[in-house]
Order: C-alpha cells, then sequence, then structure tokens
C-alpha cells in the first residue's frame, strides 16, 4: 500500500538550534515532493517544491533535500525560532503533472526559547 | 499572491440536516480545486477534485451522494455534507493551484464542522 510517513509526530528544539524533519514514501514514484506548514485551526501554507531531478533546495532558513532512491525528503529549518512552531507537512503527487497531493502525517515542531 | 478563501470557518448543526461549504479563489481562476478533510492531529485527507464544468473525481472510500461536489464557475467549489451524523464532524479544507498544472496549492482556512 502506498505510505507517506514523518518520521517524528513531535520534535522539541532549543531555539537557535537545527530542526531536521523526516518523510519517507513508500509506493509511490513523485515527479516532485512539497513541505507546507498548518498552524492549529489553519489551512496549510505552502514553503517549498523540489523536483525529482533536484538534491537541494534552499529557501531563507529553510532547506530541502529529495533523495528518489532512499524514497526520502529531509526539511531543515536553520537557526530556529518560537515562531518556526507549527505542524509541518510533506506532500506528493504521484505520477508527473498532477496536483491531487497526497499529506504526510505530519510533524508538530515546538521550538523552545 | 494567490488567495483562497473558505466559508463559513465553523458551523455547527443537527444531525440530518445539510452544510454547504464554499470555496473561492479570490484572484485567480481555478479549473480544479481540491477537497481534504482532516481528523484532529490527523493529516490531510484527499476527498475529491472538483473540476469546473465537470463532475467531481472522488477517493476511494468517499461517497459521492453524501458528499457533493460542485463546480459551477472559475472561481467558486461548493462541497455539500448531506444528512449530516456527529462522525461526519471534522475539519474540511479546499485547495487550488495557482497557476500550472505543477504549482504547489494555495488553501482555504478551513471550516471546522460539528454536527450535533
Amino acid at each position: 500500500s502506498q505510505k507517506i510517513e514523518q518520521n517524528s509526530e513531535a520534535l522539541n528544539i532549543q531555539e537557535g538550534k537545527t530542526a531536521t524533519l523526516t518523510c519517507n514514501y513508500t509506493n509511490y514514484s513523485p515527479a516532485y515532493l512539497q513541505w507546507y506548514r498548518q498552524d492549529p485551526g489553519r489551512g496549510p501554507v505552502f514553503l517549498l517544491l523540489i523536483r525529482e531531478n533536484e538534491k537541494e533546495k534552499r529557501k531563507e532558513r529553510l532547506k530541502v533535500t529529495f533523495d528518489t532512491t532512499l524514497k526520502q525528503s529531509l526539511f531543515h529549518i536553520t537557526a530556529s525560532q518560537p515562531a518556526d512552531s507549527a505542524t509541518y507537512l510533506c506532500a506528493l503527487a504521484e505520477g508527473g503533472g498532477a496536483n491531487n497531493l497526497f499529506f504526510g502525517t505530519g510533524t508538530r515542531l515546538t521550538v523552545i526559547p | 499572491g494567490a488567495v483562497v478563501s473558505q466559508h463559513p470557518s465553523w458551523v455547527i448543526c443537527k444531525s440530518g440536516t445539510s452544510v454547504k461549504i464554499e470555496c473561492r479563489s479570490l484572484d485567480f481562476q481555478a479549473t480544479t480545486m481540491f477537497w481534504y478533510r482532516q481528523f484532529p492531529k490527523q493529516s490531510l485527507m484527499l476527498m475529491a477534485t472538483s473540476n469546473e464544468g465537470s463532475k467531481a473525481t472522488y477517493e476511494q472510500g468517499v461517497e459521492k451522494d453524501k458528499f457533493l461536489i460542485n463546480h459551477a464557475s472559475l472561481t467558486l467549489s461548493t462541497l455539500t455534507v448531506t444528512s449530516a451524523h456527529p462522525e461526519d464532524s471534522s475539519f474540511y479544507i479546499c485547495s487550488a493551484p495557482a497557476s500550472s498544472y505543477n504549482s504547489p496549492l494555495h488553501f482555504g482556512n478551513g471550516t471546522r464542522l460539528t454536527v450535533t
């Protein structure tokens, strides 16, 4: 069966440290993978998209890697801040060109001041 | 930037009644919109793909007669939960791709449905 798993349900880190979140998938062949942030009671907000032929993508303090051999994506937040506390979701679409995303289970990140 | 507006943000209804949720793309046209459902502390589950001018495509296990989807224009999709029951209580979120077929999704802020 198809699965998208984010290995930690919750992650607590100290302010200033780097948070690393993991997304693993099975029985998918995604053309690209996306990461979203969701705050309580709100809809997800898009952060980054990485394509299957890209190894790494960066945006300000965010970095995403994509290893199609390992079927894994890592999401890093450097110099973390309390305002980064939220649930982070990875999402992927099967094959090329599809927008119907399937989401991982999410990791609730708490950055402790 | 692209904005998706969802209304209402919360609704309480009695068991057996129907509830309509609206999803609008405010500054772009969306031929396709997606409806998700989210239970507490769980991820988003894709329910259906709403297609402007044609029938919606439902995911496996989602009852199309229970969750009626209408995409009457390029900026509006509606989800109607018919004959609601307490187990339908959930957080419903719509989304739309802002531009190209492969673009990220823009989400509404969700509708909290409580069926009593």
